[in-house]
């Protein structure tokens, strides 16, 4: 494998199940992240890793929960999600030092919920 | 907060021609990065082509090119020779310095360009 992978690529869900998103990163980078793109708004960061350690959460609702146990794999969990959750989910990762920092993107997780 | 601005939602272009996609961005900050990423109907995120905004000299990779204006706080890209592949959403993204390397990227809506034969 080569780049930043996920799985599944396609989830359909209901709103009382819980599922998970996996990223992981053949890079070796030590940043990764998660993104949200729905078709009405334009991509969000919805929570930041750096070297495992959360730096930032933008004020994502606690029904998407994500987990980095190294500085290769990234997680989020979900449960409880709403129809307005359904979109794409993109993880990117990036080295922290290099002077550009450019994320790598996988080729997202297409969640629906119904 | 920083905002991105890409004013124009759709651009369409005769293939080899030349088309310039248009960004621009709000911040107070004076260390940052600006991207242009390109995102074809697969949904992968491909990075076009990146500038530092210390730099002066705008950025080239092969046919996509950059005109930096920092006092303007513009960031257009220029296609060249325009390819049927390069049909795709372009996104104008912006990355603060400020945060030691691991700082969300803020986007711009995006522009979807289509290419005609």
């Amino acid at each position: 494998e080569t780049g930043v992978t996920q799985t599944p690529r396609h989830l359909v869900m209901g709103m009382t199940n819980k599922k998970s998103l996996k990223c992981e990163q053949h890079l070796g980078h030590n940043a990764m992240y998660w993104y949200k793109q729905s078709a009405k708004k334009p991509l969000e960061l919805m929570f930041v890793y750096n070297f495992k350690e959360q730096t930032e959460n933008n004020s994502v609702p606690s029904r998407f929960s994500p987990e980095c146990p190294n500085s290769s794999h990234l997680f989020l969990h979900l449960h409880t999600l709403q129809p307005e959750d359904s979109a794409l989910y993109l993880c990117a990762s990036s080295q922290v030092g290099q002077p550009t920092g450019e994320q790598y993107f996988g080729p997202g997780t297409r969640l629906t919920v119904t | 907060a920083q905002t991105v601005t890409q004013s124009q939602p759709e651009m369409s272009v005769q293939e080899a021609e030349t088309v310039t996609l248009s960004c621009t961005y709000d911040t107070s900050e004076s260390d940052y990065y600006l991207f242009w990423y390109k995102q074809p109907p697969s949904r992968q995120m491909i990075l076009v082509i990146r500038q530092e905004a210390y730099k002066q000299q705008n950025a080239t990779e092969n046919r996509f090119s950059v005109n930096f204006q920092k006092a303007a706080k513009s960031f257009s890209l220029k296609i060249s020779d325009s390819q049927l592949g390069d049909a795709a959403m372009y996104f104008c993204a912006y990355r603060s310095g400020a945060g030691g390397g691991a700082d969300g990227l803020t986007f711009g809506k995006g522009t979807h360009l289509i290419i005609q034969p």
